[in-house]
């Protein structure tokens, strides 16, 4: 079973530049999470989708960034334009409940 | 806000020891608690998750959940070289919203 994949592994842009990640969860996960990690710290959540609906986003600094999951199933994360401090890890998981999460390789981002 | 604390480390334990990581967390109404495992450069791994206060073990890890303390722990038994990353204590909310502790950045010495 392919486990979730994302891409792309590594980003490198300048800031003011506009970047987006894309995941494909485990087949037959409903629900998708996109994270972010900074250097040193534990992943905190930016949004969560039930299918296609986004169900938390509290976290989501919608100025700069936006996400969708068309027909429930693929995702994207886009961020513009980015920023320094949006140079970070983002991970993307998915889990048939919202208990156990499987996470993807996660996207590095680095903003110049 | 809802807060998991753990200790940054590093911490450093010699092969064959055991490696004791430990957690609080703020939401005495939490119910579901995990520890994920991350080596450099990877993803989360979940590695143990109990729900019940008491001790749970799988292999060489046990985890342990004190409720009225908010305190949730994982010790690891005959540590190993491979053992050595950062674990992550995360809990679940009452939003179904799992959060993250910073992580403790384990060192098993050969």
């Amino acid at each position: 079973e392919a486990g979730v994949v994302q891409s792309p592994r590594y980003k490198i842009i300048e800031k003011k530049q506009p970047v987006a990640f894309w995941c494909n969860p485990i087949s037959g996960h409903n629900t998708l999470y996109w994270y972010r990690q900074n250097l040193g710290q534990g992943p905190e959540l930016l949004i969560r989708y039930e299918n296609e609906e986004a169900v938390d986003d509290s976290q989501l600094p919608k100025d700069r960034f936006s996400a969708e999951r068309l027909k429930g199933v693929d995702s994207t994360l886009k961020i513009q334009p980015a920023e320094l401090g949006d140079s970070a890890v983002y991970l993307c998981a998915s889990s048939l409940d919202p208990v156990f999460l499987t996470f993807g390789a996660g996207s590095r981002l680095t903003v110049l | 806000q809802k807060e998991v604390e753990q200790n940054s480390g590093p911490l450093s334990v010699p092969e064959g020891a055991i490696a004791s990581l430990n957690c609080t967390y703020s939401d005495r109404g939490s119910q579901s608690f995990f520890w994920y495992r991350q080596y450099s450069g990877k993803s989360p791994e979940l590695i143990m998750f109990i729900y019940s206060n008491g001790d749970k073990e799988d292999g060489r890890f046990t985890a342990q959940l004190n409720k009225a303390s908010q305190y949730v722990s994982l010790l690891i038994r005959d540590s190993q070289p491979s053992d050595s990353a950062t674990y992550l204590c995360a809990v679940i909310f009452g939003n179904e919203k799992l959060t993250f502790g910073t992580g403790t950045r384990l060192t098993i010495i050969p």
